[in-house]
This record gives structure tokens, C-alpha cells and sequence, in this order.
């Protein structure tokens, strides 16, 4: 069983729309962790969320702590949002290492 | 980037082949990543290091060794490559006092 569930495995959008992904985990956390990976390229660290709201963008990540579940939206989406959205946590045992969901793959087609 | 570098950047390799990827720093950070990407699976942690000759196994550290004699540099082998080791390998560093970590750029690794 994976501590780190996402939705969907994979999302085709039309160019503006707005995109949700979900992020579900079972273990108690430190932080939550959003990353992309375009093709073929390398991974970043989008947001790194404890409680609440954060926003870069047309990005924003959500987090509800009770809920132990996470949401990014992607507003006005464009074709360069296409990429793969990795959700990660670290727990408050094992510090510093990350478990991964397995991802979201989207695509926005102009 | 976090002045993170792997080599080689791509390999194919036969059967039972060692092989040995490397991971360079330039920022003198404590803990060291190596981690495998395969469809379905996503990230999975092979082995992590806290420290020079500090290492320990991660969940899928089977046919698996690493070395970490330099700060900056952690060395990732198959003593003996198999096709099931076919995979893209990721190194990372997290910055102490953080949750952040920093990914490298990847080894794209075929084992005929």
C-alpha cells in the first residue's frame, strides 16, 4: 500500500481550462511536497505545504490536515502545463525522506 | 539546481555489466539521494547517505551499492547489471533544516 495516493493517473485538458489534482496520504506528515517533471526533463519542487494555501502563478496547492489530502489547480491552463505533477510527503518519523505519489500526468491541448 | 550533476547522462549497458553512476555537488549539502523512476511505480529510493561513509538502504536497495567518500560526490553501482534495473535514476540532496530536496538531472540506464 502506498502512503502517497494521487488523481488522476492521467488528465487531457483544452487550453484555459481549470485542473485539479488530488493528493491523498495515510501517514502523518511534516510537510507535503508539489513537483513537475516536463518530458524527458528533470523534476522541481513547486510548493512545499505544512497547512493552508499557497500560490505562484496560476498555481496554487491546497492542504487540509484533518482531511490528510492536498489539491493543485492549475488555473488558465496553457500547453506548457503539460508535465507530470509528482505529489511527495515527508513524515514527522523519517524526516527528510520524501514518499512519492505516483503521479499525474497531464496534457493541455491547444 | 543546486549545483547538482549526474554522469553519464545516458548508458546502455549488456547483462551483467557493473556499472557505476555518479552524483556531484557543489554546495557542501549533508544528505544524498539515489532514486529509480519506472512507469507505474514513480519515485521509489534505492539508497540515501547523512554524511561522508554514512549510508543506509532505502525500499528497493536489492543488487544495489553506494559510496559516499567526498561530500560532494555519491556513487551509486550495480555490481552486476539486470534488465530489471533498466530505469531512469534520479540522485538529490535536501538542504539540512528543510524538507526541500533538489533533484539532479537523471541517468536514463538501459541493461540489454
Amino acid at each position: 500500500k502506498n502512503e502517497v495516493e494521487q488523481s488522476p493517473q492521467n488528465l487531457t485538458a483544452q487550453e484555459g481550462e481549470f485542473i485539479t489534482i488530488n493528493c491523498s496520504y495515510s501517514v502523518g506528515i511534516s510537510a507535503l511536497h508539489w513537483l513537475q517533471q516536463h518530458p524527458g526533463g528533470g523534476i522541481v519542487s513547486l510548493f512545499m505545504l505544512s497547512s493552508g494555501k499557497k500560490k505562484h502563478g496560476r498555481l496554487i496547492a491546497t492542504i487540509n490536515i484533518q482531511e490528510k489530502h492536498s489539491s493543485l489547480h492549475i488555473t488558465a491552463s496553457h500547453p506548457r502545463d503539460s508535465a507530470v505533477y509528482i505529489c511527495a510527503v515527508t513524515t514527522i518519523i523519517t524526516g527528510n525522506q520524501f514518499y512519492f505519489g505516483t503521479g499525474t500526468s497531464l496534457t493541455v491541448i491547444p | 539546481d543546486a549545483g547538482i550533476t549526474q554522469s553519464p547522462r545516458h548508458k546502455v549497458t549488456e547483462t551483467g555489466t557493473p556499472v557505476t553512476l555518479r552524483c556531484h555537488q557543489t554546495e557542501n549539502h549533508r544528505y544524498m539521494y539515489w532514486y529509480r523512476q519506472d512507469p507505474g511505480h514513480g519515485l521509489r529510493l534505492i539508497h540515501y547517505s547523512y554524511g561522508v561513509k554514512d549510508t543506509d538502504k532505502g525500499e528497493v536497495s536489492d543488487g544495489y551499492s553506494v559510496s559516499r567518500s567526498k561530500t560532494e560526490d555519491f556513487l551509486l553501482t550495480l555490481e552486476s547489471a539486470t534488465s530489471s534495473q533498466t530505469s531512469v535514476y534520479f540522485c538529490a540532496i535536501s538542504v539540512q533544516g528543510t524538507d526541500t530536496q533538489y533533484f539532479g538531472p537523471g541517468t536514463r540506464l538501459t541493461v540489454l
